[in-house]
């Protein structure tokens, strides 16, 4: 039972564009969520979250959206830089510290 | 603030042998998080300490335990390792929840 999934196990885009990477949420308990990005052999790096009382979160070239009706999110990353090349994880949680975790994006910046 | 630490960073162990990982998480942060990375499962939450106590457990054998010491240490053990038991094993730690900071990692490798 795959409660959180990332359905883009890729994503390509040009440096200085928009990146978009999505997940949704199957369980409606859920009332925290993150993004964390990885790259091969490391411990993921916190990027942003948010809490289920809000619809947007930003900091820098990041922003999250939470579209709770749908139990959908996104992380839209502007202007996207070669070094945002990494995998992107998106997770969930519900009181307490219990992450679920979708299978990740895997982001290439081109130059 | 020093970010949490793992040792060892890899291990190598033949099946039936026991392991124990080490969690230092940053300082002031009193719940600690094990997981686990395998290429087919992905990331999945072992359990959760807060306070010396486990707080939260996923749905591993009996044969992953874990424990917490008073100054928020965490060691966690693998006892008669299986070929599967091969992963990358991350720790993580917050203050009481909600946003949780990883370590870099155990890789552990079972023959």
């Amino acid at each position: 039972d795959q409660q959180v999934k990332q359905n883009s196990p890729s994503l390509s885009v040009q440096e200085g564009r928009i990146s978009i990477l999505n997940c949704d949420y199957t369980n409606s308990m859920f009332d925290y969520f993150l993004w964390y990005k990885k790259y091969p052999a490391e411990g993921p790096t916190f990027l942003i979250s948010i809490s289920s009382i809000k619809d947007k979160n930003e900091d820098g070239r990041f922003t999250v959206f939470l579209n709770k009706s749908a139990k959908h999110l996104s992380l839209h990353i502007v202007p996207s830089q070669p070094g945002d090349s990494a995998v992107y994880f998106c997770a969930a949680e519900t009181s307490g510290s219990r992450l679920t975790f979708g299978e990740g994006t895997q982001l290439t910046v081109n130059p | 603030k020093a970010g949490v630490t793992q040792t060892p960073r890899y291990l190598i162990k033949t099946r039936g042998q026991q392991v124990t990982l080490s969690c230092s998480p940053i300082s002031g942060h009193r719940s600690v998080s094990w997981y686990q990375q395998t290429p087919g499962q992905g990331l999945q939450f072992l359990f959760e300490y807060f306070s010396e106590t486990q707080r939260n457990k996923g749905n591993f054998p009996g044969r992953f335990s874990g424990r917490q010491f008073s100054n928020s240490r965490s060691e966690m053990n693998v006892s008669t390792l299986e070929l599967g038991d091969s992963a990358l094993y991350l720790c993580a730690s917050s203050f009481a929840g909600e946003t949780q900071y990883f370590g870099p990692g155990t890789r552990l490798l079972v023959l």
